[in-house]
């Protein structure tokens, strides 16, 4: 069955460090991915996603994510971490043939001053 | 655009009330869901529609009914509200093709006593 696991349910970095944010999944068929972005008391919005076009996909506010088939990742990513970044993050999964996402449990980003 | 619309944004029921959320969404998407979060456990698939007239079951589908009698609306309903079901629901919609990411409501809290 098809699942998505988060690493860290919270994660904290210093402003200007490097973000990485840990999403594995398992599919037995090729899974498209996607992170979102939820900013308090508001709906999750799209942050980049993967599609089975190029591996690194780069999204919105500086982020990007690297599909590794090998490792059945897809870890979010940003250089340096800005205050505006502290959120709760969640990877997703669908396949073709489905019409179900399937949501990790998400990350809680807190940027430290 | 509006994009995914949600009301009410907030309700206190009681145990055993019933009422209903209303999802609209103006972008003429074939697919909608309803999702509820809780903490540490993502989101969960309550139900959804892959079109106009039809409702499928989800994960978590117990104590909920859907309907969909026109393509931008998708309605949620609680018949016998229990406290198990304090939540923050949202609702989302995606494009016909299946890559295609979700555009998430806001959310509507709902809290039974």
């Amino acid at each position: 069955a098809q699942s998505v696991t988060q690493l860290g349910s919270h994660v904290s970095v210093s402003e200007g460090a490097l973000v990485l944010l840990r999403c594995n999944y398992s599919s037995s068929v090729p899974p498209y991915l996607f992170w979102y972005v939820q900013y308090p008391n508001q709906g999750l919005q799209l942050l980049l996603k993967y599609t089975s076009a190029a591996t690194l996909v780069k999204g919105i506010n500086g982020f990007e994510a690297e599909f590794k088939k090998s490792e059945t990742s897809f870890h979010l990513t940003k250089p340096s971490a800005h205050m505006s970044d502290a959120a709760e993050y969640f990877c997703a999964a669908t396949t073709s043939g489905t019409y179900k996402y399937i949501f990790g449990t998400g990350t809680r980003l807190k940027v430290l001053a | 655009n509006a994009g995914v619309t949600q009301t009410p944004k907030f309700r206190v029921l009681k145990t055993g009330q019933s009422m209903t959320l209303l999802c609209a969404q103006d972008m003429n998407h074939e697919y909608m869901y309803w999702y509820r979060q809780d903490p540490g456990m993502g989101l969960r698939l309550i139900h959804y529609s892959v079109g106009e007239g039809t409702t499928a079951k989800g994960e978590v589908p117990d104590g909920y009914n859907v309907s969909r009698l026109k393509k931008q609306n998708f309605l949620l309903g609680l018949e016998s509200a229990a406290p198990s079901q304090t939540s923050v629901y949202f609702c989302a919609s995606s494009y016909l093709e299946r890559t295609g990411e979700l555009f998430f409501g806001e959310g509507s809290r709902l809290t039974v006593l």
